[in-house]
């Protein structure tokens, strides 16, 4: 079965534009989540989905968005790039947010670097 | 959100086992125990959770206390492949984000 998949892997982009991510769930999932990694603020969660509706958010700026599409695949989008977003963005899916089987497994992520 | 305490490192000699300690004393009923470890330069893993029974599984096994105040994450022979940082987090029955915190840094010696 293959694993959580997140494109791309790296990325660069200059301050003030925007930047789409795309997450591919493990089949048969249909919770995806989204987090920030950074050396100063660790793993911090963005948003999560389930059913092409967030469920939940995370305490960042409106410039931090996503959605998800009926195939439980998601994007996130951030818009007016700042050189502090520069970060490792990691995706996770779950078979549903609720009930025992909530386990979480995570793509190896992308890498924005914005300069 | 309920909180977890874990130490900021520890250190452990391969091939021995290893346990990793967790406190969460405002632990809800239906609160999930939750361990997932990251190795270096990869995205987070998940170990193994567990609501009031021990669990094993193929990668380690979770010891909870009666109180479920506390939780035992053991690796039963460490290997260097083990050297990463370990999460403990409680996960609401009703989903919700996974709160990481610092977690413990393992470090594993040949």
């Amino acid at each position: 079965k293959a694993g959580v998949t997140q494109t791309p892997r790296y990325l660069i982009k200059t301050r003030g534009q925007q930047v789409t991510l795309s997450c591919s769930p493990i089949s048969g999932h249909r919770s995806v989540s989204w987090y920030q990694q950074t050396p100063g603020q660790g793993l911090q969660f963005l948003f999560e989905y389930f059913s092409e509706t967030q469920r939940n958010k995370g305490n960042f700026p409106g410039r931090f968005s996503g959605r998800q599409f009926s195939n439980s695949r998601s994007e996130m989008n951030v818009s007016t790039l700042e050189l502090g977003d520069s970060a490792l963005y990691l995706c996770a899916s779950s078979l549903a947010p609720y009930g025992e089987r909530t386990e979480a497994f995570f793509g190896q992520g992308t890498r924005l670097t914005v300069v | 959100d309920a909180k977890t305490t874990q130490p900021n490192s520890m250190e452990s000699n391969e091939e021995e086992p290893v346990h990793l300690p967790c406190n969460h004393s405002t632990i809800s009923g239906t609160d999930y125990i939750h361990w997932y470890r990251q190795l270096p330069s990869q995205g987070p893993e998940y170990v193994i959770h567990g609501l009031t029974s021990n669990v094993n599984n193929r990668m380690a096994s979770l010891a909870i206390a009666e109180d479920r105040k506390s939780s035992t994450l053991i690796l039963h022979r460490a290997t260097l492949r083990d050297a990463a940082v370990y999460y403990c987090i409680l996960r609401a029955n009703s989903g919700y984000a996974l709160n990481f915190g610092k977690g413990t840094s393992l470090l594993v010696t040949p």
